[in-house]
């Protein structure tokens, strides 16, 4: 089955610096890539996703980059505020018909300090 | 958007009692519903997959008879724990989709404590 590895498991910038969270996915197969975010106690929220026919992604202050032939994906944070905080976590996942079963990441705490 | 309603947020259970968890989807026909766990700081386990009107696909681990999963309607699913124990505590999540598209949408989720 799938696995994925993301890193790093805790970052702690200061307010306006960039982050940056990398995942490594194993199978080849994979063509969906979501990335959510978790505030504390709450549900995760999905704040941006990538397919496989595409390299990059932007959405104001978050971008996702892919690298199909190295099965790696990463989230781009620029800019960031405190309200930032939160784990974040990726899921690499096979999509067909519509259905698809995200593996998801250990996920990555960021921690934006003012 | 897709909204899905998952109740009790927050419960405490005696052991050996069973917990009934429910995930609704109130504005959407939920064709698959996934169920998670997460234990404190650490990823969502996939626990298993339910599609209306089909048994539940449980995930290599996960005891069938002790995690009871209802899909009943396109609305709503349930996950009941049976007897419970404290090793059952945990942070339980469901996940929602119609099919259409890649997006799926979480519950709120239910802190379940077992004492």
């Amino acid at each position: 089955g799938e696995n994925v590895e993301q890193h790093p498991s805790t970052l702690s910038v200061q307010e306006g610096d960039s982050a940056v969270i990398k995942c490594t996915y194993s199978d080849s197969a994979s063509n969906y890539f979501p990335w959510y975010k978790q505030e504390l106690g709450k549900r995760p929220q999905l704040i941006i996703d990538i397919r496989s026919n595409v390299g990059e992604k932007k959405d104001q202050r978050i971008a996702v980059t892919l690298n199909k032939t190295a099965k790696h994906f990463s989230l781009h944070i620029t800019e960031t505020q405190p309200e930032d905080s939160a784990v974040y976590f990726c899921a690499a996942s096979l999509a067909s018909g519509g259905s698809y079963i995200p593996t998801f990441g250990r996920g990555t705490s960021l921690i934006v300090h003012p | 958007g897709a909204v899905v309603s998952q109740h009790p947020s927050r419960v405490i259970c005696k052991s050996g009692t069973s917990v009934k968890i429910e995930c609704r989807s109130l504005d959407f026909q939920a064709t698959t519903m996934f169920w998670y766990r997460q234990f404190p700081k650490q990823s969502l386990m996939l626990m298993a997959t339910s599609n209306e009107g089909s048994k539940a696909t449980y995930e290599q681990g996960v005891e069938k008879d002790k995690f009871l999963i209802n899909h009943a309607s396109l609305t709503l699913s349930t996950l009941t724990v049976t007897s419970a124990h404290p090793e059952d505590s945990s942070f339980y999540i469901c996940s929602a989709g119609t099919g259409a598209g890649y997006g799926y949408t979480f519950g709120s989720g239910t802190r379940l404590t077992v004492v």
